[in-house]
């Protein structure tokens, strides 16, 4: 059981190219997300995906778009890459973003972004 | 200022010894609170879940609320060189996606 499986896991890009992340999750879990990483910033969320069909910006959407392909998978997509989104990158995903209870996440082992 | 406020240490202690992680948070409507540990290099993994105000215990772990003050806690009790991570706390309320805390860099020592 491979739970959420992210790529690349690293990659190095100069500013103005633009990349895709991969993510995928095969606990057939409804809602899924991305989230950065920074030093002494922790983990805040760029986009989310209730459910298929579905996408939401999230605290810093700004320079990336997402495309949730199916249940499985969702992408994050840098179009124009800057040195700000020197990263890592986690996506996650649970069983469904409702109103009430924990919603638990399960993370992948994350994508380190770096933009010269 | 930040929804929620974690200190990032990083916290250094003997092995065997009683460690206290916390958080403070601004918004009220927060209901659901969470602790996760990351690995170096790793995804956070949910450590503990609880609702509300209250303990509650799981082993050397216990995990406190105190929706009035709100600040929230963890305990590790005989704390083991495994537990060195960095403890991330996280929140809800609603139909919102998580609110993490910036997370505290654990290293217990031998």
């Amino acid at each position: 059981n491979a739970g959420v499986t992210q790529t690349p896991k690293f990659q190095v890009l100069k500013t103005g190219q633009s990349m895709t992340l991969q993510c995928a999750q095969d606990m057939n879990h409804n809602s899924m997300y991305w989230y950065r990483q920074d030093p002494g910033m922790g983990l805040r969320l760029i986009y989310y995906s209730a459910s298929e069909g579905t996408t939401d910006k999230g605290e810093v959407p700004n320079g990336y778009n997402v495309s949730r392909l199916n249940k499985r998978e969702f992408s994050l997509r840098l179009e124009s890459a800057a040195p700000s989104q020197t990263s890592v990158y986690f996506c996650a995903s649970s069983e469904a973003l409702r109103s009430s209870g924990a919603n638990v996440l399960t993370f992948g082992a994350g994508s380190r972004l770096t933009v010269l | 200022q930040k929804e929620v406020e974690q200190d990032p240490g990083p916290l250094s202690v003997p092995e065997g010894a009683i460690v206290s992680l916390n958080c403070t948070y601004s918004n009220s409507a927060f209901q659901y609170f969470m602790w996760y540990r990351q690995y170096s290099r790793k995804g956070p993994e949910l450590l503990m879940y609880t609702y509300s105000s209250g303990n509650k215990e799981d082993g050397r772990f216990t995990a406190q609320v105190d929706k009035s003050s709100k600040y929230i806690s963890l305990f590790i009790r005989d704390s083991q060189p495994s537990d060195s991570a960095t403890y991330l706390c996280a929140m809800r309320t609603g139909r919102r996606a998580l609110t993490f805390g910036s997370g505290t860099r654990l290293q217990v020592q031998p």
